[in-house]
């Protein structure tokens, strides 16, 4: 079974650009989650999708957005980049149904630097 | 809010010695715990997790970790470490259909 696919891989953007990240989830996984991890921060939660509707959401600014295909594709978009965008970004997939067996396994991550 | 503590920032072990990661949590009722390893530049890989029943769960890669309610305590062991298993180490903490919380992750260092 294929596992959780993060493209790129590695980005490089100037600031006051956008960018778009890429998830595909493992084979019927139906929520996603993005995660942001820098140095300072550690690891934050952005949002989780589930059947193409937003489930939760962390504390970020409305420049960071996201949505999910019928296929359960996801995709993240950051605009108006500033530098404290750079990060490791991660995508994690889960079946969904939470509760007790909704374990979610993650993708390798988008580096995003942001010149 | 739920939230998730580690206590060590940075262990470093001989090879061949065993190790103790810490992880204990706050918030009232029982969690799912996880223990998730990530390797330099790459993404997190899930070493095992606990839900409910036998305290004491068995991961990948040698790994495993008891649950202690009256210490709100997950603490992550292995009885001898390799070099390959230098890491690190984010416990992370669950409840319901709640978002994920990470601690801040304890990074390893293998000394030959």
């Amino acid at each position: 079974k294929a596992g959780v696919t993060q493209t790129p891989r590695y980005l490089i953007k100037t600031r006051g650009q956008q960018v778009t990240l890429s998830c595909s989830p493992i084979s019927g996984h139906r929520s996603v989650s993005w995660y942001q991890q820098t140095p300072g921060q550690g690891l934050q939660f952005l949002f989780e999708y589930f059947s193409e509707t937003q489930r939760n959401k962390g504390n970020f600014p409305g420049r960071f957005s996201g949505r999910q295909f019928s296929n359960s594709r996801s995709e993240m978009n950051v605009s108006t980049l500033e530098l404290g965008d750079s990060a490791l970004y991660l995508c994690a997939s889960s079946k969904g149904q939470g509760g007790l067996t909704d374990t979610q396994y993650f993708g390798p991550g988008t580096r995003l630097t942001v010149l | 809010a739920q939230s998730v503590t580690q206590p060590d920032i940075h262990i470093t072990v001989s090879e061949g010695a065993s190790l103790e990661l810490r992880c204990n949590y706050s918030y009232g009722a029982t969690p799912y715990l996880f223990w998730y390893v990530q390797s330099p530049g790459q993404g997190l890989q899930l070493l095992l997790k606990y839900f409910s029943g036998d305290t004491l769960v068995q991961g990948i890669k040698g790994f495993e970790a008891e649950f202690k309610r009256s210490q709100s305590s997950f603490n992550l062991r292995k009885p001898s470490v390799h070099w390959s298993d230098a890491a690190e180490y984010f416990c992370a903490v669950k409840y319901g259909n709640e978002k994920l919380t990470f601690g801040t992750g304890t990074r390893l260092t293998i000394i030959p």
